[in-house]
């Protein structure tokens, strides 16, 4: 089956430790997004990609930092320097070949940072 | 700026009964516009989306809308609830040319037995 896979669905680091949240697609999709949700505040982008070797930071980039060497695979690292890291984090995928297309959502990671 | 509201970040409603949910975006030009459905720890699923064709949109679990250009508005709807409709509901634009999808802040929809 086709899909967005994210690992783990539940994750737990030190304060000052950096961690990685992992994103796969077997969907060919060329473009590929990281978003952060928090109650009440919908979705934030964090990170967006179009093609591989290429992102560009969304509206919270800042204490984040991703990579896009593969065209199925989109990992976010969470750094030590955002502030605020405990959140629900969202990765989806989108054809460019469509201009009108649907992103398709990953089933998502929930970070916890103490 | 181009933005999305969604009114009411809580909705109630018996089950049975009529299902509105309001999206309203701000823009002079027309978007893609879709509705998103997220059910507690999960992923966001899609539940119909607007590609200028029709503009009353039918989408899964028997919900559809209506893009209303004058109004800026695509108004989700469900005649009759159900107690699996309980979930938080997204509406979403995205405009020719563009990669950035723009979400409303969401609609927690309870249905009341």
């Amino acid at each position: 089956d086709g899909g967005i896979t994210q690992s783990p669905k539940y994750l737990f680091r030190k304060e000052g430790q950096n961690v990685t949240l992992s994103c796969e697609q077997n969907l060919n999709h060329d473009a590929m997004y990281w978003y952060r949700q928090d109650p009440g505040q919908g979705l934030r982008l964090i990170y967006y990609s179009q093609i591989v070797n290429d992102f560009q930071k969304g509206d919270i980039a800042e204490g984040y930092s991703v990579s896009r060497e593969k065209k199925e695979s989109f990992p976010l690292t969470v750094t030590s320097a955002q502030k605020n890291p405990t959140a629900f984090y969202l990765c989806a995928s989108r054809s460019t070949g469509a201009p009108s297309g649907e992103q398709y959502f990953g089933p998502g990671t929930r970070l916890t940072v103490t | 700026a181009q933005s999305v509201t969604q009114l009411g970040s809580h909705v109630s409603v018996s089950e049975g009964a009529l299902v509105l949910l309001r999206c309203n975006y701000s823009s002079s030009v027309p978007p893609y516009l879709f509705w998103y459905v997220q059910y507690p720890n999960q992923g966001l699923q899609l539940l119909l989306k607007y590609t200028s064709a029709a503009t009353l949109v039918k989408g899964i679990n028997g919900f559809e809308a209506e893009f209303k250009k004058s109004e800026t508005s695509f108004h989700l709807t469900k005649p009759s609830a159900h107690m699996s409709d309980a979930a938080e509901y997204f509406c979403a634009v995205i405009f020719s040319g563009t990669y950035k999808y723009i979400f409303g802040t969401g609609t927690r929809l309870k249905v009341l037995a």
